[in-house]
């Protein structure tokens, strides 16, 4: 198993630009998600799916556009890019039983420049 | 309201010291699940524990421990004779269990702990 993946490693963008950060897992985990990591805040979840064509809002949602079509796949896209945006972006994906408690896989991360 | 502190910003030890990473959360729900994960200088997200809110015991994996105290909300993490590969910034992590099944982690602040050789 690749466990959960994303693309790209890295990425420079300048304001205004638009892109989408991919991410999947093989796992079938119904429950996937996208957090930013910023210096001294912890990580923050952005987009959240639980299940093919469900997503819904995190603590941070503004700027940022999901979609899930498949289990698999769940890509984060950014519209317009801001400065503010400049950030590391992880993808984590988990089963839902137990309630949603239970141990999220991490991708191994996107760091985002917006110039 | 939902929350987790992690006050210590940085944690500077010598190798086989040990050392203690404090954590306290705020939630309503009275099922919760509490975690800590470790980011080492590669920059991924690996997983220690994971503990429900009506297990208070005490949890030793190895060199790694866990105290859980419901009485003042919080979640502590030792590392006995730390090592220089314990070097990393560590994060607590919170799920209410009445966040509808979602899975949302509340993520603190993370503590970046550095031990010296």
């Amino acid at each position: 198993n690749a466990g959960v993946t994303q693309t790209p490693k890295f990425q420079v963008l300048k304001t205004g630009q638009s892109m989408t950060l991919q991410c999947a897992q093989d796992m079938n985990h119904e429950y996937m998600s996208w957090y930013r990591q910023d210096p001294g805040m912890g990580l923050r979840l952005i987009h959240y799916s639980v299940g093919a064509g469900i997503t819904d809002q995190g603590e941070v949602p503004n700027g940022y556009n999901v979609s899930r079509s498949t289990t698999e796949d769940f890509p984060l896209r950014l519209l317009s890019a801001a400065p503010s945006q400049t950030s590391v972006y992880f993808c984590a994906s988990s089963y839902l039983g137990g309630g949603g408690t239970n141990e999220q896989f991490f991708g191994p991360g996107t760091r985002l420049t917006v110039l | 309201a939902q929350k987790v502190t992690q006050a210590q910003t940085e944690i500077s030890v010598v190798e086989k010291e040990d050392v203690t990473l404090d954590c306290v959360y705020e939630t309503r729900d009275t099922t919760y699940y509490l975690f800590w994960y470790k980011q080492p200088p590669s920059g991924e997200l690996v997983f220690l524990i994971r503990r429900n809110s009506f297990d208070e015991q005490n949890e030793i994996s190895g060199r790694y421990s866990w105290n859980f105290q419901k009485s003042t909300s919080s979640f502590n993490f030792t590392i006995t004779a730390s090592q220089v590969v314990d070097s990393a910034v560590y994060f607590c992590a919170l799920t209410p269990r009445g966040s509808g099944n979602t899975g949302k982690l509340i993520f603190g602040q993370g503590t970046t702990l550095q031990v010296k050789p």
